[in-house]
């Protein structure tokens, strides 16, 4: 199995910039394209889409979201951060069968 | 648009089954795409538990290949998940989810909003 590593935490504070990673045991790249995916997820709600094929905003995804990466490591970043933005990220890997991070919760500092 | 909303028992006793429903509207499963159960334990580690296709053909997680079940009824437009011989690690939150997958996609972009299921006598 590719295993995802997150960082279990992140504390920002409203209005900065937020950067959280995602590294794999091995690359998720196939060709041109690069198959890492980014969730949000809020207590009591399910996951959402936000970015797809490492860099692409999911449709209705506010453009202070973006990513980036290749290989084996890639980064969401959030800026500036909302207070609607606080939830736990996970990133998910299509390159072999798929799997999850742990998540990254994102924390006000 | 499209909607996933999973249903079933929120209690399951050990070495029983688990058996929970996806109804989807919005999108008919026989389109296209492939429909997923995925499911989050307490502690929040989510595991990709497998998938029926648009065509009916199954592909599952190899660590539960001997215990997993994923049908469809094509009239209700609604897919199910069988777990068997379940036991207290089997006690998660379960998605079903739709698995975009034209060629390079491959990721989930529906979700329903999940079902608890606890696994104790």
């Amino acid at each position: 199995d590719i295993v995802l590593t997150q960082s279990p935490a992140l504390a920002v504070s409203l209005g900065q910039r937020a950067t959280i990673s995602c590294r794999a045991s091995q690359s998720v790249s196939i060709s041109r394209y690069n198959l890492m995916h980014w969730y949000q997820q809020k207590p009591g709600q399910q996951p959402k889409l936000l970015i797809y094929r490492a860099s692409n905003l999911a449709s209705g995804i506010p453009a202070r979201f973006s990513g980036s990466g290749s290989g084996t490591d890639f980064t969401l970043t959030i800026n500036p951060v909302q207070a609607d933005d606080i939830a736990t990220y996970y990133c998910q890997q299509s390159r072999e069968s798929n799997t999850f991070g742990a998540g990254t919760k994102l924390e006000l500092k | 648009e499209i909607q996933l909303q999973e249903s079933g028992p929120g209690l399951v006793k050990p070495s029983q089954s688990l058996s929970l429903t996806c109804s989807v509207t919005g999108y008919t499963i026989t389109s296209g795409y492939d429909w997923s159960w995925i499911r989050k334990f307490p502690g929040n580690k989510m595991e990709w538990m497998g998938y029926i296709s648009y065509s009916g053909s199954t592909n599952y997680n190899p660590s539960l290949k001997s215990r997993i079940s994923i049908t469809r009824d094509t009239s209700k437009n609604q897919f199910f998940l069988q777990l068997n011989s379940v036991t207290t690690e089997d006690t998660a939150t379960y998605y079903c989810a739709r698995y975009f997958n034209p060629l390079g996609y491959w990721y989930f972009d529906f979700w329903g909003p999940g079902t608890m299921v606890t696994v104790s006598s």
